[in-house]
């Protein structure tokens, strides 16, 4: 079965800054997608950046980034110039390839707080 | 468009009493998941409809959890007998086919 783990529960950056949230995940598949989602108090998920694991060109979405390890099984996101609407949870997560039903798996979510 | 909305937005109820939950998925969204995030957790997968076909119910917790989508759109999860263990935000999301999940606002259960 797999696994997804950020390690980080907590984590702070200063406005303006670059913060980076790990993931890493556990799996005997070769093809997947890998997920970063953002859940503001409101609690609506959304998604953040999508990451193909064929591709090897690493996903950016504006100040969104990620640096895919597909061998050490590493996913972790990049925030550059971070503001403070960027405060929120941030959850990682993993969906199988060959999964119809296209289930995701999420980590236990790092908490991103944002000084002014 | 109108994304995945879900009613209520909160419910209390009392151990013992059953729960009904709803969501509208987003209009000819094929795909539609139901999870389940415990307070300071990520969510986990209950189950799974293609249409209203439910394809995957593995990740309900009991038999006591129900789940059906009768006209392939609007989906209901139900919880009956419900225990204090059922405490947490239910989120739906819908999806187009191999594309994003749209997530909905939850509904947060507290079982007094």
């Amino acid at each position: 079965a797999q696994t997804v783990t950020q390690s980080q529960p907590e984590m702070s950056v200063q406005e303006a800054e670059t913060v980076t949230l790990s993931c890493t995940y556990d799996t005997s598949e070769s093809d997947y997608y890998l997920f970063w989602y953002k859940q503001p108090p409101s609690r609506q998920m959304i998604l953040v950046i999508r990451q193909e694991a064929y591709k090897q060109q690493n996903a950016t979405e504006n100040r969104f980034s990620v640096n895919f390890q597909k061998a050490a099984k590493s996913f972790s996101l990049k925030i550059s110039d971070s503001q403070l609407g960027d405060a929120a949870m941030y959850f990682c997560a993993y969906r199988s390839w060959y999964n119809q039903g296209g289930k995701l798996i999420f980590g236990q979510g790092t908490e991103l707080s944002v000084k002014p | 468009g109108a994304g995945v909305s879900q009613s209520p937005r909160y419910k209390v109820a009392k151990r013992g009493q059953d729960v009904a939950l709803r969501c509208d998925p987003i209009s000819g969204h094929v795909s539609l998941f139901w999870y389940q995030q415990a307070l300071g957790q990520g969510p986990e997968f209950l189950t799974y409809f293609q249409n209203e076909a439910q394809l995957d119910k593995s990740g309900l917790p009991s038999d006591r959890f129900f789940a059906e989508r009768p006209e392939g759109s609007v989906s209901t999860l139900k919880i009956q007998r419900t225990q204090q263990e059922d405490s947490a935000v239910y989120l739906c999301a819908s999806s187009s086919g191999a594309h994003e999940q749209y997530f909905g606002p939850g509904t947060r259960l507290t079982v007094t």
